[in-house]
């Protein structure tokens, strides 16, 4: 099956910063690629995703690129933030593989003032 | 309305017990998802509903576990003869349809401890 590898496992930034999370993934059939934030107690949420005919995607200051060739997407969040402080998730799901994402293991990030 | 919402927040319970756990997914949504995510680590699949059926269970660690969704809305998540290494916070997601690229909406989770 699909296995999601996610790096590093904690990040820190000072605020204004720019914050870069990488994420590989094993199977080539992979079409989709979403990032989750989830505050500490909180449910994860979606911030961004991109789709496997899409060499980048952005939005203000988030930014996702994905290099099919390599098996590998990041996440780029630019002017960073004390409330981008949260953990991470990077995800990816197959091709025929039912709807399911398969999670990296988390980063998380935080914003230092 | 609102948002996916799951019940209890929080379940404590004797090893060897049975314990049921409840999602109900935004008004409308027909896909629903089950994850189990332990600390430390990202949303594992246990398994996914397309309406009322169980379209994929694949992430279901044994028999012990089993989940329902009867009338296609509201779904149980199902543990019996609990064991310790099943604690972890048991998250439910869902979508507008089973389809590759709807957002899947997450719960706030449910946090089971077996002592």
């Amino acid at each position: 099956g699909e296995n999601v590898e996610q790096h590093p496992s904690t990040l820190s930034v000072q605020e204004g910063d720019s914050a870069v999370i990488k994420c590989t993934y094993s199977d080539s059939a992979s079409n989709y690629f979403p990032w989750y934030k989830q505050e500490l107690g909180k449910r994860p949420q979606l911030i961004i995703d991109i789709r496997s005919n899409v060499g980048e995607k952005k939005d203000q200051r988030i930014a996702v690129t994905l290099n099919k060739t390599a098996k590998h997407f990041s996440l780029h969040i630019t002017e960073t933030q004390p409330e981008d402080s949260a953990v991470y998730f990077c995800a990816a799901r197959v091709t025929g593989g039912g709807n399911k994402l398969t999670f990296g293991t988390g980063t998380q990030l935080k914003v230092e003032l | 309305g609102a948002g996916v919402s799951q019940t209890p927040s929080n379940k404590v319970t004797e090893k060897g017990k049975y314990v049921e756990l409840r999602c109900d997914p935004i008004s409308g949504h027909t896909a629903l998802y089950w994850y189990r995510q332990s600390l430390g680590q990202g949303p594992e699949f246990l398994i996914y509903f397309q309406g009322t059926g169980a379209a994929d269970d694949s992430g279901l660690p044994n028999d012990r576990f089993f989940a329902v969704r009867p009338e296609g809305s509201v779904s149980t998540l199902k543990i019996q003869r609990t064991e310790r290494g099943d604690s972890a916070v048991y998250l439910c997601a869902s979508s507008p349809a089973g389809t590759a690229y709807n957002e899947q909406f997450f719960g706030p989770g449910t946090r089971l401890t077996v002592l």
